[in-house]
């Protein structure tokens, strides 16, 4: 059975408006998640680190007021787009790894349209 | 630094016939490889993985790739296509370090005809 799960799976949300994003581990504590962005046909693209307790750490050319991390306990982190535009329609996919040197745990993604 | 390059974008063939998806990788100690794949709208699953173990290394689904120090190669393959495993394939590495993201090379989109 999946390990981290996210919601929603899809989302259609109206230009302006916020949306936020789960990421749950199911039966493990993870201090760090990751977040991933996905255009069509591309490959994942890593946007941030999500520690918990502490702030995100965002790759370079993410805006992190536009995209806010929170991390507020070891099973779960969230992802917020703010004031969503068009161009923020994409595939969101969060991960998580349960120990060192081993395969990260992804979530079934969520397909954000922004109309 | 690590990275992972896979050669081709897309690889097409027959139902039966072998599959082979390249993958090389670049590191400066013994990485921890994947092989991924994410059919239409769906999310990721692990095919299989390489830790430091046996060198040749099994998955799910009939495919199995080798870890090539000597080429720094994984390639994955599988003996005979299936129409089920069209989808996109990513060849991943770990970087090894706590708290660190996977690194994910571009993908290959494998087509399967009957």
């Amino acid at each position: 059975g999946a390990v981290v799960s996210q919601h929603p799976s899809r989302v259609i949300c109206k230009s302006g408006t916020s949306v936020k994003i789960e990421c749950r581990s199911l039966d493990f504590q993870a201090t760090t998640m990751f977040w991933y962005r996905q255009f069509p046909k591309q490959s994942l693209m890593l946007m941030a680190t999500s520690n918990e307790g502490s702030k995100a750490t965002y790759e370079q050319g993410v805006e992190k007021d536009k995209f806010l991390i929170n991390h507020a306990s070891l099973t779960l982190s969230t992802l917020t787009v703010t004031s969503a535009h068009p161009e923020d329609s994409s595939f969101y996919i969060c991960s998580a790894p349960r120990e060192m040197n081993t395969e990260a745990f992804f979530g079934q993604g969520t397909r954000l349209t922004v109309v | 630094a690590q990275s992972v390059t896979q050669l081709d974008s897309h690889v097409s063939v027959s139902e039966g016939t072998p599959v082979l998806l390249r993958c090389n990788y670049s590191s400066s100690y013994s990485p921890s490889l994947f092989w991924y794949v994410q059919h239409p709208n769906k999310g990721l699953q692990l095919l299989l993985k390489y830790t430091s173990a046996a060198t040749l290394v099994k998955g799910i689904n009939g495919f199995e790739a080798e870890f090539k120090k000597s080429e720094t190669s994984f390639h994955l393959t599988k003996p005979s296509a299936h129409m089920s495993d069209a989808a996109e394939y990513f060849c991943v590495v770990s970087p090894n370090q706590a708290g660190t993201a996977l690194i994910f090379g571009k993908g290959t989109t494998l087509s399967v005809s009957s």
